[in-house]
C-alpha cells in the first residue's frame, strides 16, 4: 500500500472551509484515497473515498489531483464538532483488508 | 442500523485473569476487524475475520484469542496479559465482497487497563 504524509496539525475557524492536504506520491493505478476522522474518545469514522474523479458527500468533498499523487479533503463548513484527527489512507481494492492508519492531521477548528 | 456495539467500555483486569471484549453488528456485514490503539497513536489492526473465517492475524501474541461465533457478533479472549497491553480495542465490520475494499464502521472501543 502506498505511504501517506499530512501535516501533523491544522487550525481552522468555525463557518470556515478546512482543507485538509494528503501526498501518496507513490500510489499505483488501482489504489483508492480513503479518508477517515477519529473524534477524541470515539472510534473513527468513515468520511468519504476516490480513486480519480472527486467526490462529494453530505460531509466532505474529495480532490484529487489529475496524477492522482495528492489529494485534499475539504469541510466546507467547519465546526467545533469537526475537531478530530484525520487519517488519508491509500488502499487497494480487495476483500476484507486492514486499513493502516498514518499518524493523521490534529485539526481544531476554534471560535 | 449503522451501528457497531462494544461491551464493556471500560474494563480493568489483572495480569492473571481471563476476560473478553465484545463486539456485536447488524448491518449484514461479513467482514469484521479488531484494532489495538494506545495512547496519542494511531489505530493499528489486530485481526481480520471475514465470513466467520480468521483472515489475517497481524502476528498477535496468543494471550490474545479472537472468536468470530456467528456473522454479527465478534469476541476478543484475553489472557495474562501484560501492561503494556493497556489499550483502547476498536471493534470495525464492513461488507466482504471480492473486487473492492469497502468502508468500515467502527465501534466506540474498550478501554482497557492491565494492572
Amino acid at each position: 500500500d502506498a505511504k501517506t504524509t499530512q501535516p501533523p496539525s491544522m487550525d481552522c475557524a468555525e463557518g470556515r472551509a478546512a482543507n485538509l492536504p494528503c501526498n501518496h506520491s507513490t500510489i499505483s493505478g488501482n489504489e483508492y484515497v480513503y479518508w477517515y476522522r477519529q473524534i477524541h474518545s470515539q472510534g473513527p469514522q468513515y468520511i468519504i473515498h476516490g480513486l480519480k474523479n472527486n467526490e462529494t458527500n453530505e460531509m466532505a468533498s474529495l480532490i484529487i489531483t489529475e496524477d492522482r499523487k495528492s489529494s485534499t479533503l475539504i469541510l466546507p463548513h467547519a465546526t467545533l464538532r469537526d475537531t478530530a484527527v484525520y487519517y488519508c489512507i491509500v488502499k487497494m481494492t480487495g476483500t476484507a483488508s486492514k486499513l493502516t492508519f498514518g499518524t493523521g492531521t490534529r485539526l481544531q477548528v476554534t471560535l | 442500523d449503522t451501528e457497531v456495539t462494544q461491551t464493556p467500555k471500560h474494563l480493568v483486569m489483572g495480569m492473571t485473569n481471563k476476560k473478553s471484549l465484545k463486539c456485536e453488528q447488524h448491518m449484514g456485514h461479513r467482514a469484521m476487524y479488531w484494532y489495538k490503539q494506545k495512547a496519542k497513536k494511531p489505530p493499528e489492526l489486530m485481526f481480520v475475520y471475514s465470513y466467520e473465517k480468521l483472515s489475517i492475524n497481524e502476528s498477535v501474541p496468543s494471550r490474545f484469542s479472537p472468536e468470530c461465533p456467528n456473522s454479527s457478533l465478534l469476541n476478543l479472549h484475553l489472557h495474562a496479559l501484560q501492561p503494556e497491553d493497556s489499550a483502547l480495542y476498536l471493534c470495525a465490520s464492513s461488507q466482504a465482497q471480492s473486487g473492492r475494499m469497502y468502508e468500515q464502521y467502527f465501534g466506540p472501543g474498550t478501554r482497557l487497563t492491565v494492572t
